[in-house]
């Protein structure tokens, strides 16, 4: 069952820049959660917001969610090129057992 | 142990036969995750494990597919009369608190290719 839902596909960027992402879910959730996936292998944990929390920072790294609409962005300030990768929310799901991802954000930054 | 554990890295193997992935969670996670990833796509759910409460078997794709959890620690995903279909990249994770409420650890994948 597919939760989440990631927008864009792909991004990219110069140096710098700052990048947005954006997430949309379907059913009510708890929390979610972004992750970071370099070169297709293990996913790296990134920041987790509660349902009742609205926004969240972490670094460069700055999460929003409105649980009216069903959707959370990821911004990601003074992008480097370091940080060229994939970009997937989480939620649980609808029985409230497992985590389940969205497709995912590809993000370039070149320098 | 320092992370989540998967063994092999990689495994080739002929079309029809079986494949046990292995999968060693941190020490004391309750919550143990079983993803599959095709080329340049998303992670699919297969299976979670929760303690010792009954596992969420309702991403497994078909009756092929098997895992289980031995002692709440290791798990093996055990695929049948392999397909080419089910070349990916499993991915385990496992995570202290469960039902997607807290942070999880995934380990590196085992990148499985069905010849």
């Amino acid at each position: 069952s597919q939760q989440g839902e990631e927008d864009p596909q792909a991004l990219s960027i110069q140096e710098g820049e700052n990048a947005t992402m954006n997430c949309s879910y379907k059913t009510s959730i708890n929390n979610l959660q972004w992750y970071r996936q370099n070169s297709g292998r293990g996913l790296v944990h990134l920041i987790l917001i509660r349902s009742n929390e609205r926004e969240k920072h972490s670094g460069r790294l700055r999460v929003t969610l409105d649980t009216s609409k069903k959707s959370s962005s990821l911004l990601i300030t003074a992008s480097r090129a370091a940080d060229t990768a994939s970009y997937f929310c989480a939620t649980d799901d609808q029985a409230g057992t497992a985590l389940i991802f969205g497709k995912g954000t590809t993000l370039s930054v070149s320098s | 142990g320092a992370g989540v554990s998967q063994s092999p890295s990689n495994k080739v193997t002929e079309k029809g036969k079986d494949v046990e992935l292995r999968c060693d969670p941190i020490s004391g996670h309750t919550a143990l995750y079983w993803y599959r990833q095709s080329l340049g796509q998303g992670l699919e759910f297969l299976i979670y494990f929760q303690g010792n409460s009954a596992p969420d078997k309702s991403g497994l794709p078909s009756d092929r597919f098997s895992a289980e959890r031995t002692g709440g620690s290791v798990s093996t995903l055990t695929i049948q009369r392999t397909q080419q279909e089910d070349s990916a990249v499993y991915l385990c994770a496992s995570s202290l608190i469960g039902r997607g409420n807290g942070e999880a650890f995934f380990g590196q994948g085992t990148r499985l290719t069905v010849v």
